[in-house]
């Protein structure tokens, strides 16, 4: 959706290194959601952040909603194999049921 | 664990064939989702539903119909499928949210399908 802009499209990163990856909206984001999906399967969930300046973290995988609530940044620390895939961001935007998602971005982690 | 299963993996039709997908959860939500996802273009959300035989269209409906007669059940159908509606299909549920959002939305494997 234009409404939500990911970037960067798509990213090779060699094993180990960091890596970020961006949301952004020009409108306030009520919620927002990061996704993974695995080629041809469908979502999984990762984190959920609602308000602004929040940070949550699993794993190797930080995700982070900006004071404003207008951007969102997921960050991988040294990344493996296994966080290849596709990164999807989902906002509610106060549209009620619906979320709007990102075009998403490819993540190849070359050994 | 939430299950979202579809009821085919792939799929192959002929164009203006009638075409049924079958989306069932497991875990008693109100809420399901019908999306499609093309490459650049992220998810689009065709059509969704807040309750039984409820539904409302999403951004872009055209071509496509639901279904909604049992709670865990939501059909996509393609009344004469088209060259344009080969795509990845995405069935999603979620938990009504008394604050009026969307909610946490668990999706199911999918379905490709390939219109010739």
């Amino acid at each position: 959706s234009q409404e939500l802009e990911q970037s960067p499209q798509s990213l090779i990163v060699q094993e180990g290194k960091n890596l970020t990856i961006n949301c952004t909206s020009s409108k306030t984001l009520y919620g927002l959601y990061w996704y993974k999906q695995k080629y041809g399967e469908g979502l999984i969930f990762l984190m959920m952040l609602q308000k602004g300046g929040e940070e949550k973290s699993h794993e190797k995988i930080t995700a982070k909603l900006d004071e404003k609530k207008q951007q969102s940044s997921l960050h991988i620390t040294a990344s493996q194999p296994s966080h290849a895939g596709i990164y999807l961001c989902g906002a509610d935007m106060e549209y009620g049921n619906k979320l709007v998602f990102g075009a998403g971005t490819i993540l190849r982690v070359k050994s | 664990d939430v299950k979202v299963t579809q009821s085919s993996r792939y799929l192959v039709k002929r164009t203006g064939e009638k075409v049924f997908l079958e989306c069932v959860q497991d875990m008693d939500h109100e809420n399901m989702f019908w999306y499609r996802q093309d490459p650049g273009l992220g998810l689009r959300l065709i059509y969704f539903s807040y309750d039984v035989k409820m539904k409302e269209k999403g951004d872009i409906p055209e071509g496509y119909s639901v279904s909604r007669e049992k709670k865990e059940r939501f059909s996509l159908i393609l009344e004469s499928a088209s060259t344009n509606q080969t795509s990845m299909y995405l069935c999603a549920s979620s938990l009504f949210d008394l604050a009026g959002g969307p909610g946490e939305q668990f999706f199911g494997p999918g379905t490709r399908l390939t219109v010739l």
